[in-house]
């Protein structure tokens, strides 16, 4: 069974912190993708990475940022974290044309 | 449009049928799924259909699929309290560089003795 782990369910963080959330996969998968979630919004894709070192905007990008070192790990990076950004956060990996296997989600709050 | 559609709540009997409907835009969508998001959890996968195929059936699961009215919809027989989730409709898109997944925004399926 593939496997998506995202480092924390829950994370509190403070208004104009850096902040770092981590995603691992362990079926070799080229594709990642983070999306953040609201009620009544669905998901909402931010970034997404086909290859290592590959990122490319999805349709909420402002104020997050991305790291994909190595093929296994997708990083999302709030730079100066916002009120706003308080959200469920959620990954996901897939092989080309294959339905996307998610992580459990982190609920991240900003005070 | 871009949307994947789908309403927001849906209500049933516990071991009636419930059918949950989904209209999507990209005609050259290869795959549609329904994922199910049970409270505090991701997303888990529970059934996907390929586009040339009209039905697919699994346990208590079936889905069908009406490509030229671009309408999925997810059926789930002697609905059960287990089954209260959200339930997403997603379409797959090839972009320029990889294959995006469209959600639409979930229905939440409450179930009531």
């Amino acid at each position: 069974d593939v496997k998506v782990t995202q480092s924390s369910r829950y994370l509190v963080k403070r208004t104009g912190e850096k902040v770092f959330l981590e995603c691992v996969q362990d079926m070799d998968h080229e594709n990642m993708f983070w999306y953040r979630q609201d009620p009544g919004l669905g998901l909402r894709l931010i970034y997404f990475s086909y290859d290592v070192k590959m990122k490319e905007k999805g349709d909420i990008p402002e104020g997050y940022s991305v790291s994909r070192e190595k093929k296994e790990r997708f990083s999302l990076i709030l730079e100066s974290a916002s009120t706003n950004q308080t959200s469920m956060y959620l990954c996901a990996s897939t092989a080309p044309s294959q339905p996307q296997h998610f992580g459990d989600g982190t609920r991240l709050s900003i005070l | 449009g871009e949307d994947v559609e789908q309403s927001l709540f849906l209500s049933v009997r516990e071991g009636d049928s419930s059918v949950i409907n989904c209209t999507y835009t990209d005609s050259s969508s290869t795959y549609l799924y329904w994922y199910k998001q049970e409270p505090g959890a991701g997303l888990q996968l529970l059934t996907y259909i390929f586009s040339n195929m009209d039905m697919k059936q699994d346990q208590r699961l079936t889905v069908l699929l009406n490509k030229k009215d671009k309408h999925l919809s997810l059926r789930i027989a002697d609905t059960q309290t287990g089954d209260s989730a959200i339930y997403f409709c997603a379409e797959s898109r090839r972009d320029s560089s990889a294959s995006k997944i469209i959600f639409g925004s979930g229905t939440r399926l409450s179930i009531r003795p």
